[in-house]
C-alpha cells in the first residue's frame, strides 16, 4: 500500500514536504508518480521519478518549484513543494508504475491521498 | 502539447451500455489506460494499454482504441459504476502525461 503524509494548510510563498510511504511490493524496483486533484476538478499529473531516480519529468506547472525524490533504502517517495501558490491547493496522490521497471506505463496503486491548502 | 478531450458527463439507466470517450490528435497511436475514481476516494486503474482489464475489473467493463476516440465501455451498468473516469496517455513529444479532464458517469 501506500500512504502519503506532509500535507496541511501553508501560507504562499513557503514550503513544504510531502511523503509517500510504500509498503507490500519492492518500491526500488517501481517508477513512481505525484498526480494531484484539486478541488472539485480532475486529475493533474505533477510529477514521475524511475524506479533508480535516474529519470525524472515534471508538468510544466510544478518545474523549477516542486521536487520529486526518493529514498529505496526507507521505502519512500518525496514531494519537495518550495514557493507555494494558491493554486497548488490540491489532494496529492502518489501512485505506482504497473510494470516492473517500467516508467511509461499504467499507474496500477494509489495513495489516499494527503491535502495541501495554499492560503494567506 | 497534446490535449485530451473527454464528455463531461454521460448518464444511463441501469442494465444499459455506457461508453465514454477519450479523444486526442492521431489518439491510435498512443496506450490509453483509464481510470475510475468514486466519490472520496482515490483513483483505480481499470483498463491499461487500451484493452487489458486491470486486476479484479469484470468483464463487462473493457477498452478499445483503434482510432479517435478511445473508448472505455461498461456493459450491463450497474450503480457501483457511478464514479468519474479519466483516460491517460504518455506524450512522448513533450514527454508529459496527460489526463482527459474525466467524465462523470451517473446511473440513473
Amino acid at each position: 500500500q501506500l500512504v502519503e503524509s506532509g500535507g496541511g494548510v501553508v501560507q504562499p510563498g513557503r514550503s513544504l514536504r510531502l511523503s509517500c510511504a510504500a509498503s507490500g511490493f519492492t518500491f526500488s524496483h517501481h517508477g513512481m508518480h505525484w498526480v494531484r486533484q484539486a478541488p472539485g476538478k480532475g486529475l493533474e499529473w505533477v510529477a514521475v521519478m524511475s524506479f533508480d531516480g535516474d529519470n525524472i519529468y515534471y508538468s510544466d506547472s510544478v518545474r523549477g518549484r516542486l521536487t520529486i525524490s526518493r529514498d529505496n533504502s526507507k521505502n519512500t517517495l518525496y514531494l519537495h513543494m518550495n514557493d507555494l501558490r494558491t493554486e497548488d491547493t490540491a489532494v496529492y496522490y502518489c501512485a505506482r508504475v504497473q510494470r516492473w521497471e517500467g516508467l511509461l506505463d499504467a499507474l496500477d496503486l494509489w495513495g489516499r491521498g494527503t491535502s495541501v491548502i495554499v492560503s494567506s | 502539447s497534446l490535449v485530451v478531450t473527454q464528455q463531461p458527463s454521460v448518464s444511463v439507466a441501469p442494465g444499459q451500455t455506457a461508453r465514454i470517450l477519450c479523444g486526442a490528435n492521431n489518439i491510435g497511436s498512443y496506450s490509453v489506460h483509464w481510470y475510475q475514481q468514486r466519490p472520496g476516494q482515490a483513483p483505480m486503474l481499470v483498463v491499461y494499454d487500451d484493452d487489458d482489464r486491470a486486476s479484479g475489473i469484470p468483464e463487462r467493463i473493457s477498452g478499445s482504441n483503434s482510432g479517435n476516440p478511445a473508448t472505455l465501455t461498461i456493459h450491463r451498468v450497474e450503480a457501483e459504476d457511478e464514479a468519474d473516469y479519466y483516460c491517460q496517455l504518455w506524450d512522448t513529444g513533450s514527454s508529459h502525461w496527460v489526463f482527459g479532464g474525466g467524465t462523470k458517469l451517473t446511473v440513473l
